[in-house]
């Protein structure tokens, strides 16, 4: 079957920690995106990218970093910069940038910091 | 800048009640209008969209939404919810001048409760 697979689905980390989020899909889409989801806060932009070996920050990207270098993965890392960083992370994929082209998520992975 | 509000956090609702979840956003350009629904623990799929021509749009579960540019407005409609339709439900928005190279701005969220 075709979709987005976030891997793990809970994911505990120490204070101090580095903590690498996998995202994977098969669907041959070009852009993949990062949100983080927080109760009552909607969904924040992390980093995108719309094209192999090249991404953008998003609205939020202070404390985390990304790569793509294959077209069907974009792991995030929860560095020990991101101050805040208990989540619930969401990967996202579309056949191009932009918004014309419908989105399709992953069932997400919920970050804790004990 | 673009924003979204959704005023409503918690919206219960009898079974096979009417319901609307309202989203009213402000942009200084065009934008395009997105309804996305999370079931419990999982990611989002798109429920419908407003990119142009006919202010009114429907999903294929019965939900429908109307685009009103005077009062900024997307609310979302179901004339008669089911028990399955219990989710979060998020309105989203991007503007039109950047062509495919747009970004959703999220709404905080309605969480809809079907009660029997």
């Amino acid at each position: 079957d075709g979709g987005i697979t976030q891997s793990p689905k809970y994911l505990f980390r120490k204070e101090g920690q580095n903590v690498t989020l996998s995202c994977e899909q098969n669907l041959n889409h070009d852009a993949m995106y990062w949100y983080r989801q927080d109760p009552g806060q909607g969904l924040r932009l992390i980093y995108y990218s719309q094209i192999v070996n090249d991404f953008q920050k998003g609205d939020i990207a202070e404390g985390y970093s990304v790569s793509r270098e294959k077209k069907e993965s974009f792991p995030l890392t929860v560095t020990s910069a991101q101050k805040n960083p208990t989540a619930f992370y969401l990967c996202a994929s579309s056949i191009t940038g932009g918004t014309l082209a419908e989105a399709f998520f992953g069932q997400g992975t919920r970050l804790t910091v004990v | 800048a673009q924003s979204v509000t959704q005023l409503d956090s918690q919206v219960p609702v009898f079974e096979e009640a009417p319901v609307e979840l309202r989203c009213n956003y402000s942009s200084s350009v065009s934008v395009y209008l997105f309804w996305y629904v999370q079931y419990p623990n999982q990611g989002l799929q798109l429920l419908l969209k407003y990119l142009s021509g006919s202010t009114l749009v429907e999903s294929i579960n019965g939900f429908e939404a109307e685009f009103n540019k005077s009062q900024t407005s997307f609310h979302l409609r179901k004339p008669s919810v089911h028990i399955s339709d219990t989710a979060e439900y998020f309105c989203a928005v991007s503007d039109r001048a950047n062509f495919g190279n747009e970004k959703l701005t999220f709404g905080t969220g309605t969480r809809l409760t079907i009660i029997p």
